[in-house]
């Protein structure tokens, strides 16, 4: 069983759409984690979420917006999306709340290219 | 800019050991030090993570200093699947840097 999965695997879409990407996790973790890597390959935290509740929100343009219906989903909504938008987007959960003292286990990845 | 350093790329032989440097100059007393990797475009993979003690799971060894200031992750046997970018990740970077791309050669 995939311990963390995303949907979909790979995104391509005009500029201006709005998508989503899910998330799920079957590790009983109480927080979950979205990230982007861009094409420089580093990798940023963007939104946090214990037990349903945001507890990490980064700079991040208000176009995304998280939605977390229980512990084991964490959704990505991206609205009006532009080019800079491109990149893999991962999702992660842990079993605690202390970032980047817990390990997190992360899923394969969303590629998201916007034309 | 990230406190945790560490050298951009290394080489290692297929079989031979591989050992990943990381500084962690500042970090603090009771935050551990965590390392992952990323294989290829995968996501990163949880490898290990250690205190203060030397710490040994199935995949890797961890070396801690005295002082904490640095760490060496230790692959004993190093195979062509271990190619892949390794992350050091200490609490005070709020992010993962750009890691070591390792490669093992034939």
């Amino acid at each position: 069983d995939t311990a963390v999965s995303q949907t979909p695997k790979y995104l391509v879409t005009q500029m201006g759409n709005d998508k989503s990407i899910k998330c799920e996790q079957n590790l009983g973790h109480d927080t979950m984690y979205w990230y982007k890597q861009d094409s420089k390959k580093f990798l940023k935290i963007m939104f946090s979420y214990n037990n349903k509740e945001l507890i990490i929100n980064e700079t991040v343009p208000n176009r995304f917006s998280p939605k977390s219906p229980d512990k084991a989903h964490l959704n990505l909504h991206i609205n009006s999306l532009e080019l800079g938008d491109s990149a893999v987007y991962f999702c992660a959960s842990s079993d605690g709340t202390v970032l980047y003292q817990e390990t997190q286990y992360f899923g394969p990845g969303t590629r998201l290219l916007v034309l | 800019d990230a406190k945790t350093t560490q050298p951009p790329s290394m080489d290692c032989a297929e079989g031979r050991a591989a050992n990943l440097p990381c500084n962690h100059s500042t970090i603090s007393g009771n935050e551990y030090v965590y390392w992952y990797r990323q294989i290829h475009s995968q996501g990163p993979q949880y490898i290990i993570h250690g205190l203060k003690n030397n710490e040994t799971n199935e995949m890797a060894s961890l070396i801690i200093t005295e002082d904490r200031k640095s760490s060496t992750l230790i692959l004993p046997h190093a195979t062509l699947r271990d190619t892949a970018v390794y992350y050091c990740i200490a609490p005070y970077d709020m992010r993962f840097g750009a890691g070591t791309r390792l490669t093992v050669k034939p």
